[in-house]
């Protein structure tokens, strides 16, 4: 089935200790992505990338690192969170970039608490 | 950059037509899709317009006119499985390998 997992789903932790989420997806996509989504202010991208070795920023980067070592891979990485990184995560792919279709193939969400 | 606004909730009545509007202001601009949500859901794509005109799937149409900077999403015959929160979004000159989301409209289809 073709998919784009993560985990955790749910994670409580403490301020700056560090934390990776794990994205995968299994349809040799080209195109992945992070997003946070918090009430009232939709989804906002944080990282993306457009293929292996290649990651830029979105518009909410600060505190958060991404690495694409490999295709299929994507993690997130908070490396001292704070409380206001506490929100709902979603990683996304796309056979290419968005630019051709508009279409991102979306994770089930890690919901992240930072106490 | 890029601004997006929709109504933030809308309700209807089930077997009724929905219209969710979705203006945009954008510095170039290359298409609008449209995602939705269930609570504790993922987003899920419904559609995209790269070009003006109305694109059909099923219930559900979107809309596009690029000259008023407007897009519609219609849903039609609805159901109750439709109460979700729908999202539209750009793809732009300056985030062309990216999709700038709004807020999101929240439907509610009541009996």
């Amino acid at each position: 089935e073709a998919q784009v997992t993560q985990n955790p789903r749910y994670l409580i932790t403490v301020t700056g200790k560090k934390l990776t989420v794990t994205c995968s997806q299994n349809m040799n996509h080209e195109y992945m992505s992070w997003y946070r989504q918090d009430p009232g202010l939709g989804l906002r991208q944080i990282y993306y990338s457009m293929n292996v070795e290649v990651t830029d920023k979105g518009d909410v980067p600060e505190g958060y690192k991404v690495s694409r070592k490999e295709k299929r891979n994507f993690p997130l990485i908070l490396e001292s969170p704070s409380p206001n990184q506490t929100s709902l995560y979603f990683c996304a792919s796309s056979p290419h970039s968005v630019a051709l279709t508009g279409e991102l193939f979306f994770g089930e969400g890690s919901r992240l608490t930072v106490l | 950059g890029q601004s997006l606004e929709q109504p933030s909730e809308v309700t209807a009545v089930e077997g009724a037509i929905v219209q969710i509007n979705c203006t945009y202001q954008t510095s170039g601009f290359y298409g609008l899709s449209w995602y939705q949500q269930h609570d504790g859901g993922a987003p899920t794509f419904l559609s995209y317009n790269g070009l003006d005109g109305l694109e059909e799937t099923g219930r559900f149409s979107s809309f596009l006119s690029r000259s008023d900077s407007y897009g519609y999403l219609l849903l039609q015959e609805l159901q109750m499985k439709d109460s979700a929160s729908y999202f539209c979004a750009v793809r732009d000159q300056t985030g062309a390998n990216n999709l700038f989301f709004g807020t999101g409209t929240r439907l509610t289809v009541i009996p």
